[in-house]
């Protein structure tokens, strides 16, 4: 069956660090996959989208990859400040009209 | 903002009430989702509209009722529902219409959190 996964565990780090958080696939062949941040009481925030013919694409802090091979996407924040704590939800593009399906997402945490 | 909103953003209901959600769009777009998000699980689409036509529906049950009057307003109608259905529900839109593009971007409102007693 077709599945998304996202680390379900929470991310703790440090202000200033760079947070890596992964978003592994199965059974898809997705031309595109998007990155969202939702916080606490709110709708997800579109950050990032990528191509499959793409490997990497960034965005000020932001950077994503996407390896089609490992079936992978990894994200990273670099220099991570507190106000970057959130869920992350990746989401892939599946079928016709837009049809997003989304992981489960990870929660990020950044100490100061 | 996004330039999404959703009405209410609580709701506390019986399983015998009906209540409705809202949802509008003020960015000009086509398309129009309802997504349901219980804890812990995925955002599982429920709805997809285009030029207010019903273009996808996720095997879900007849107590909630889409209704797309025009192409800035969704509602979900709800209807006997059960405690499990109890979720935050979201609206998102892009600009779909005649010819959805994988890379249009979804823009979400906040969400209504539905309890069932």
């Amino acid at each position: 069956s077709q599945k998304i996964e996202q680390n379900s565990e929470a991310l703790n780090i440090q202000e200033g660090k760079t947070a890596t958080l992964t978003c592994n696939y199965t059974n898809y062949s997705p031309a595109y996959l998007q990155w969202y941040r939702q916080d606490p009481g709110r709708g997800p925030v579109f950050l990032l989208l990528i191509r499959e013919n793409e490997k990497e694409k960034r965005k000020e802090r932001l950077k994503v990859t996407f390896d089609t091979t490992l079936k992978q996407s990894l994200f990273h924040i670099t220099a991570s400040q507190p106000a970057d704590s959130a869920t992350y939800l990746c989401a892939l593009t599946s079928g016709g009209y837009n049809k997003l399906i989304f992981g489960a997402g990870t929660r990020l945490a950044v100490h100061p | 903002e996004t330039g999404v909103t959703q009405t209410p953003r609580h709701l506390v209901m019986g399983m015998t009430n009906k209540k409705s959600l809202k949802c509008e769009q003020h960015l000009g777009h086509n398309a129009m989702y309802w997504y349901k998000q219980s804890a812990k699980k995925p955002l599982e689409l429920m709805f997809v509209y285009s030029l207010e036509e019903r273009v996808e529906n996720n095997s879900v049950p007849s107590r909630f009722s889409p209704e797309c009057p025009n192409s800035s307003h969704l509602f979900l109608h709800l209807h006997t529902l059960q405690p499990e259905d109890s979720a935050l529900y979201l609206c998102a839109s892009s600009q779909g219409g005649g010819g959805f593009r994988d890379t249009d971007t979804q823009y979400f409102g906040p969400g209504t959190r539905l309890t069932v007693l």
